[in-house]
């Protein structure tokens, strides 16, 4: 089956650590995003990336990096400059073409600093 | 920037009744698309319709509908024969059509389905 797989689906950290999320789809999509989850909140922006090697920052990038090595994987790094990473991280692909696509999300990490 | 605004943090209606949630935006672009996503209690995010801005018609995928004012940049979505399934948060998010950037999100509005 085609989707996009998100890992661990809770994580815990302790303050000045780093840890990385992981972020894999098998559906042949150019795109894929990162987008983070408060509590009554929309999701908000964090990395992009329409291919491979390159990325661009969203609107609340500082305290995270990406990588794109792989067009099938885009793992998420939160470091220990993030200074309230407790949130859902929510992990998104989709197609690039002329008209813009629909983003299909995965399954979600919840990330707990303790 | 582009800003998008869900004014009902929360509603309730009765099984089988027909309910809308609105949405408006706020965009320079005359390009763009819309989207209302659903989230129910296990936070996987699903869409529910999408509607291209150049497109006069509105949307519609079985039971949801949408009513797409481009001129008022109101975007409501309306669900008929509401089932307890539908219980959800419901997310209205715009993304425009000339870059490559990813979407902007209102807060939701949590839609509750009573028996």
């Amino acid at each position: 089956d085609g989707g996009i797989t998100q890992s661990p689906k809770y994580l815990f950290r302790k303050e000045g650590q780093n840890v990385t999320l992981s972020c894999e789809q098998n559906l042949n999509h150019d795109a894929m995003y990162w987008y983070r989850q408060d509590p009554g909140q929309g999701l908000r922006l964090i990395y992009y990336s329409q291919i491979v090697n390159d990325f661009q920052k969203g609107d609340i990038a500082e305290g995270y990096s990406v990588s794109r090595e792989k067009k099938e994987s885009f793992p998420l790094t939160v470091t220990s400059a993030q200074k309230n990473p407790t949130a859902f991280y929510l992990c998104a692909s989709s197609r690039q073409g002329v008209k813009r696509d629909t983003q299909y999300f995965g399954p979600g990490t919840r990330l707990t600093v303790l | 920037a582009q800003t998008v605004t869900q004014s009902q943090p929360e509603m309730s209606v009765q099984e089988a009744e027909t309910v809308t949630l609105s949405c408006t935006y706020d965009t320079s672009e005359s390009n763009y698309y819309l989207f209302w996503y659903k989230q129910p209690p296990s936070r996987q995010m699903i869409l529910v319709i999408r509607q291209e801005a150049y497109k006069q018609q509105n949307a519609t995928e079985n039971r949801f509908s949408v009513n797409f004012q481009k001129a008022a940049k109101s975007f409501s979505l309306k669900i008929s024969d509401s089932q307890l399934g539908d219980t959800a948060m419901y997310f209205c998010a715009f993304t425009s059509g000339g870059g490559a950037d990813g979407l902007t999100f209102g807060k939701g509005t949590h839609l509750i389905i009573q028996p």
